[in-house]
């Protein structure tokens, strides 16, 4: 089946700083490509869609100048958090669709700001 | 826009059934799937369902109904290892996006 990755699985970084979380399609390509957020106790929230080559579309209430989505080829979308504060630790999962339509998941990024 | 509720939690007994309910609203309705999520690690798929009916797979099952926005998870024989979280999610091709919209989840408790 088809897989994907993220880098890192997990990460903690001081507040202010930024972090960039890969994702990756390893068998397969894919045009479009998704990012989630989970808190702890949550359902998964849509954060922004990317498609590669050309600007993520991001989903209402969700800040694009402070998650920065980069889909620049057919198997890596990059987020990366600008600016990190503690209300942004959380489960960062993407996910990545192929030409039929099919969406698999990463197995998701924790991030801890302190 | 979407909406998609469901249960917050339930309980049932191991080797038991149980019936997880999803009723949903979107305008570019493309399918429905639900996830299985342990705590800590990325959803795992279970099943999608695009037209009216029931989908059998092994110990679970789910239906859908279109014109009445709603669909079920059903387990049977239910084992220790399926307390989880079990996550509706609907496919919306607005925009052409095809993107999957979450429901809140259910989590399951299976007791011995």
């Amino acid at each position: 089946g088809a897989v994907v990755s993220q880098h890192p699985s997990w990460v903690i970084c001081k507040s202010g700083t930024s972090v960039k979380i890969e994702c990756r399609s390893l068998d397969f390509q894919a045009t479009t490509m998704f990012w989630y957020r989970q808190f702890p106790k949550q359902s998964l929230m849509l954060m922004a869609t990317s498609n590669e080559g050309s600007k993520a579309t991001y989903e209402q209430g969700v800040e694009k100048d402070k998650f920065l989505i980069n889909h620049a080829s057919l198997t890596l979308s990059t987020l990366t958090v600008t600016s990190a504060h503690p209300e942004d630790s959380s489960f960062y999962i993407c996910s990545a669709r192929d030409r039929l339509y099919e969406q698999y998941f990463g197995p998701g990024t924790r991030l801890t700001v302190t | 826009g979407q909406n998609i509720d469901q249960p917050t939690e339930m309980t049932a007994t191991e080797g038991a059934i149980v019936q997880i309910n999803c009723t949903y609203q979107t305008s570019g309705f493309n399918g429905l799937f639900w996830y299985q999520q342990h705590a800590g690690e990325a959803p795992t798929f279970l099943s999608y369902n695009v037209l009216d009916g029931l989908e059998e797979k092994g110990r679970f099952s789910s239906f859908l109904s279109r014109s009445k926005g709603y669909s079920y998870l059903l387990l049977k024989e239910l084992q220790m290892k399926d307390s989880a979280s079990y996550l509706c999610a609907v496919r919306d091709r607005k925009d052409s996006s095809y993107k999957l919209i979450f429901g809140s989840g259910t989590r399951l408790l299976v007791r011995p």
